[in-house]
């Protein structure tokens, strides 16, 4: 079983759509939380940080965690084409070592 | 602020070469990672250094894959001999002694045939 199990999609929306992406892991113990967004031939890029449980917002991204049932997610709202990209959730320990998961991609239509 | 580098952007080698990747964090990080995203799987650590030293190596897959980091600057992973599930992409990235955010590479791709 993966540590991160994340829907590889991949997930087209219009221009303007509200965007839900999801990340389910396994290890209790892991306590921070991270998207990452990558566009081609580019390394990951940290969009959002979260630690434990709760949910914070920047912008048009919220991310949001539920340790109880082991699921993060990451939501855009008012979605521009420049949004397309694959998103990675990662995730780590008290160790600096990240667990990411496959990463969605993302087209946003115009 | 220049971010971090890595070279070369691509390498494609055969089966049984030698192939040396090289990062470069970004000035002042003293903590580096190797990364690497094999075709259709995810992106998994390899190993972490703090300054010159070896942290955490847990995730380097056999005894083929060699990383140094001498001076504590940049950092070279050599691969000898590459074998053909060696192909993926080699990410690198740095952070500041107790800083939470990695900061990331392009990546090199390294094709094995």
């Amino acid at each position: 079983q993966k540590e991160v199990e994340q829907d590889p999609g991949p997930l087209s929306v219009p221009e303007g759509a509200i965007v839900s992406l999801n990340c389910t892991y396994s290890n209790s113990a892991f306590q921070y939380f991270m998207w990452y967004r990558q566009y081609s031939r580019k390394g990951p890029e940290l969009l959002m940080y979260t630690y434990s449980s709760g949910n914070k917002e920047d912008g048009r991204f919220t991310a949001q965690v539920d340790k109880s049932s082991k699921y993060i997610s990451l939501f855009i709202r008012d979605s521009q084409p420049s949004d397309s990209a694959t998103y990675l959730c990662a995730m780590r320990t008290g160790a600096n070592n990240l667990f990411f998961g496959t990463g969605t991609r993302l087209t946003v239509i115009p | 602020e220049a971010g971090v580098t890595q070279f070369p952007s691509h390498s494609v080698i055969e089966k049984g070469q030698t192939v040396t990747l090289r990062c470069d964090p970004i000035s002042g990080h003293d903590n580096l990672y190797w990364y690497r995203r094999v075709m259709g799987k995810e992106i998994k650590f390899l190993l972490h250094f703090v300054k010159e030293s070896k942290q955490d190596e847990s995730g380097m897959p056999n005894n083929r894959f060699l990383a140094e980091r001498t001076g504590g600057t940049y950092s070279t992973l050599k691969v000898q001999p590459a074998e053909l599930e060696d192909s993926g992409v080699y990410f690198c990235a740095s952070s500041q002694e107790h800083h939470n955010e990695q900061f990331f590479g392009p990546g090199t791709r390294l094709t094995v045939l």
